[in-house]
């Protein structure tokens, strides 16, 4: 089974700096797809970035960008000019790419910005 | 486009009573899931359907069941309320398969007492 580990339950970051957040994952698949979801108080699940395994190029949306490296089996999240609405819980994901394409999540990282 | 809609968004409930969480979607997926989140835990999957009347088990199902007669609909049954159901229910939808993301309803915040 795979296994989804966030290292980091909190982090803090003050506004316009950047921060990363780390993720390690588990599988013996080459077909799969990694996530980042931000969870605010409000408690939505919201979509940050996705990769494709078998894409070396690293996934970015606008201010996030992943570093992705697939032989360490690591997934990190870096968040540049963070803003205070990036304050949430994170979470990192992983989906086989075959059979329920259910998504397996870490623990979470919980993100304060500073003002 | 309401994506997908949760029902009800709180609600409290007596050890041994049973209830039914309502979750539908309008964007035609084929791929429902119910995910429940305990505090300081990521979403752990209970139950998934790939199509009408299809249906299977996730990771932690125990207590749990669920139907799928339409596409639009996957509803959740709790049948023995136990404070161990304590917790945020998620239900979720995907298109297909590939790189297609999940979207997620708003989330059921339930307690059992």
């Amino acid at each position: 089974a795979q296994t989804v580990t966030q290292s980091q339950p909190e982090m803090s970051v003050q506004e316009a700096e950047t921060v990363t957040l780390s993720c390690t994952y588990d599988t013996s698949e080459s077909d799969y797809y990694l996530f980042w979801y931000k969870q605010p108080p409000s408690r939505q699940m919201i979509l940050v970035i996705r990769q494709e395994a078998y894409k070396q190029q690293n996934a970015t949306e606008n201010r996030f960008s992943v570093n992705f490296q697939k032989a360490a089996k690591s997934f990190s999240l870096k968040i540049s000019d963070s803003q205070l609405g990036d304050a949430a819980m994170y979470f990192c994901a992983y989906r086989s790419g075959a059979g329920s394409y259910q998504l397996t999540f870490g623990k979470g990282t919980k993100l304060s910005v500073i003002p | 486009n309401a994506g997908v809609t949760q029902t009800p968004k709180f609600r409290i409930l007596k050890i041994g009573q049973s209830m039914t969480l309502q979750c539908t979607q309008d964007m035609n997926h084929n791929y429902m899931y119910w995910y429940r989140q305990d505090p300081g835990m990521g979403l752990k999957l209970i139950y998934y359907s790939v199509g009408a009347g299809i249906t299977d088990k996730g990771e932690v199902p125990n207590g749990y069941n669920v139907s799928r007669s339409t596409t639009e609909d996957f509803p959740l049954r709790l049948e023995l309320a136990a404070p161990s159901q304590t917790s945020v229910y998620f239900c979720a939808s995907q298109y297909q398969s590939g790189n297609q993301p999940q979207h997620f309803g708003d989330g059921t915040r339930l307690s059992i007492l």
